[in-house]
């Protein structure tokens, strides 16, 4: 089944304690991404990957990083979370062509409560 | 900069009743048009898309979006809602060029249906 898997599903950690949100989709697509959802705000984009190797800054990237090591993962790296960073988190993949159309698929969410 | 507006936050409907969601974008060139769907808990589904041609694009679950370029639109409908259509509706654009494949979102409309 083509999918994208996140994990954890839902964390709750403290100011300043790093984590690491995983995000692995099995359909070989080139471009992956990372949004977060609050309230009112829809979703905004936190980064994005072209390729392997290949990363760059969304909307918002102010306290996350990312890497893109293998074309299937992409992990969404907080190396020390603080309370604003409380959010719905998803990733997202796609594959890529002259024009952007092709659909994003998107993970279930990882809820982040950060004390 | 592409923007995405969707003027209503909560609507309310009766089971079969006809549906419109409003939804108005800004983008200086071809805009790349979504509309996805959430329900409680879960990820972001894609109803329907346009990209070029035919103004009245069918999706999936009976919904339907007509594009109006001059109007700066790109409308949802359904012409009888079930009680299953209750969730969270997002209309996107999708940027190309340095800004490849970003997925610009509005504020979502949430979908309250009464039996």
């Amino acid at each position: 089944e083509a999918q994208v898997t996140q994990n954890p599903r839902y964390l709750i950690t403290v100011t300043g304690k790093k984590l690491t949100v995983t995000c692995s989709q099995n359909m070989n697509h080139e471009y992956m991404s990372w949004y977060r959802q609050d309230p009112g705000l829809g979703l905004r984009q936190i980064y994005y990957s072209m390729n392997v190797e290949v990363t760059d800054k969304g909307d918002v990237p102010e306290g996350y990083k990312v890497s893109r090591k293998e074309k299937r993962n992409f992990p969404l790296i907080l190396e020390s979370p603080s309370p604003n960073q409380t959010s719905l988190y998803f990733c997202a993949s796609s594959r890529t062509g002259a024009a952007p159309r092709y659909e994003q698929y998107f993970g279930p969410g990882t809820r982040l409560t950060v004390t | 900069a592409q923007s995405v507006t969707q003027p209503d936050i909560h609507i309310t409907v009766s089971e079969g009743a006809s549906l419109e969601l409003r939804c108005n974008y800004s983008y200086g060139a071809t805009p790349y048009l979504f509309w996805y769907v959430q329900s409680p808990g879960q990820g972001l589904q894609l109803l329907l898309k346009y990209f070029s041609g035919d103004t009245l694009v069918q999706g999936i679950k009976g919904f339907e979006a007509e594009f109006k370029r001059s109007q700066s639109s790109f409308n949802l409908r359904k012409p009888s809602v079930h009680w299953s259509d209750a969730a969270e509706y997002f209309c996107a654009v999708s940027a190309g060029g340095t800004s490849y494949g970003k997925l610009t979102f509005g504020q979502g409309t949430i979908l309250t249906v009464h039996p």
